[in-house]
């Protein structure tokens, strides 16, 4: 069964700093995996997708990679921004389905 | 292209009531997702529609929950006589079923309170 992680389950950075955050999953058996952004109260928004078969996708100031074989994502964030405060999920799409599994979420506050 | 609508945006339900959640993918798309986020837990997975197949129900509960997604319409969620356990955000995304584990788009959701 497949398991997703995310560490740190919450961060809070001066506004103007780069960042990192984790995803870890156990199954390495992945079609791909999504970044998504969560405000308070609403939807999730898409930010990147990685196919299993792709390293690194990039939009604007953010920058995903993937290393399927240890089973690691992470989200890189440039000159983070206020408004970049959210709740940034990872998730996992399974060769074996098409369900996504979901990592718990980093609370990301960024203060200016 | 609008994106994936869902509605009501909240509903309020008494115990043992029914909840009806509705969701209309994107244009093009045929693929639906249902997924639940309760208080303070993470997003997940109940059920994966085609137009009028369930394709996977592994995270959906056995009893009191249902869903569909007819020819014409949009896909339905419904909870029969709910409880206060059930009270949630409710997600639907939808992808174009163009190849396996092709993109999911995800609607505003639907927050359900039960009284």
């Amino acid at each position: 069964k497949q398991e997703v992680t995310q560490i740190p389950a919450a961060l809070s950075v001066p506004e103007g700093e780069n960042l990192v955050l984790n995803c870890s999953f156990t199954d390495s058996a992945i079609y791909n995996l999504q970044w998504f952004r969560q405000d308070p109260g609403k939807g999730l928004t898409s930010l990147l997708l990685i196919q299993s078969s792709q390293r690194e996708q990039t939009s604007g100031r953010l920058n995903a990679s993937l290393d399927k074989s240890s089973g690691r994502s992470t989200l890189y964030i440039a000159a983070s921004q206020p408004g970049d405060s959210a709740t940034y999920l990872c998730a996992v799409n399974n060769n074996a389905g098409n369900m996504l599994t979901f990592g718990g979420g980093t609370r990301l506050m960024v203060k200016p | 292209n609008a994106g994936v609508m869902q509605n009501p945006r909240h509903l309020v339900r008494r115990r043992g009531q029914e909840a009806r959640l509705r969701c209309s993918p994107m244009k093009g798309h045929s693929h639906v997702y249902w997924y639940r986020q309760l208080p303070e837990e993470g997003l997940k997975f109940m059920v994966y529609l085609q137009k009028e197949n369930i394709i996977d129900e592994s995270g959906m509960p056995k009893e009191r929950f249902s869903a569909e997604f007819p020819k014409e319409g949009p896909s339905i969620l419904r909870i029969q006589q709910v409880v206060r356990g059930d009270s949630a955000a409710y997600f639907c995304a939808s992808s174009p079923g163009l190849a396996g584990g092709d993109e999911q788009f995800f609607g505003p959701g639907t927050r359900l309170t039960v009284l």
